[in-house]
């Protein structure tokens, strides 16, 4: 089993900021990583699929970067519907997997 | 414009058993492979089962093989999941997820329906 282990675990930071997440998979997954975003009470959203596609409808402040074992999501200027929990999921082999979150809190 | 809703969660004993179902409409449904994912309160998700589009691969988590039973009805634009022997362990959200262009991102979910394994 591939385990996904995001950094950090609590993200504070102000609207405007930018926000690096960070997701590292114990063996190799190629490009096969997305990117979820979920709100208090709501179901996640795919927000990058293959490492560093948006999905359709998301907006270009999200990006996504990295491949083998290393991943990176950006947010380049938090706006207030930003602050919420990430989570990253690999695809590249049977089990899939998530990482265990970060949750970007406001500061 | 895609929707899935899911229905048949509730109260149940250690032990037994529930079907849970998901309606899907808005896209060729015979097209996507189909997944469950669940969460436990205040947890992380956790990936349970997958489908692909023709029902002939499926694929199950650890924590749940030999007791849950995932299928499709490609006629009705259902998909399902048999879960016997539950545990309390297994409480938690279910969502169903739509397999994103045939591969398994998940690129549209349900709201989720809510299993408590309780006695």
């Amino acid at each position: 089993e591939i385990v996904l282990t995001q950094s950090p675990v609590t993200l504070s930071l102000s609207p405007g900021d930018r926000a690096t997440l960070s997701c590292r998979a114990s063996q190799s997954v190629s490009s096969y990583l997305a990117w979820y975003q979920q709100k208090p009470g709501q179901a996640p959203r795919l927000l990058i699929y293959d490492a560093s596609n948006r999905a359709p409808g998301i907006p270009a402040r999200f990006s996504g970067s990295g491949s083998g074992t290393d991943f990176t999501l950006t947010i380049s200027s938090l706006e207030p519907e930003d602050f919420a929990v990430y989570y990253c999921q690999h695809r590249s082999s049977w089990p899939l997997t998530f990482g265990g979150g970060t949750k970007v809190e406001i500061k | 414009e895609v929707q899935l809703l899911e229905s048949g969660g509730g109260l149940v004993q250690p032990g037994g058993s529930l079907r849970l179902s998901c309606a899907a409409s808005g896209f060729t449904f015979t097209n996507y492979a189909m997944n469950w994912v669940r969460q436990a309160p205040g947890k992380g998700l956790e990936w349970v089962s997958s489908i692909s589009n023709n029902g002939g691969s499926k694929n199950y988590a650890d924590s749940v093989k030999g007791r849950f039973t995932i299928s499709r009805d490609n006629s009705g634009s259902t998909l399902y999941v048999q879960m016997s022997s539950l545990r309390a362990e297994d409480t938690a959200i279910y969502y169903c997820a739509r397999g994103r262009g045939g591969a398994y991102s998940f690129d549209y979910w349900g709201q989720g329906t809510l299993v408590t394994v309780s006695s």
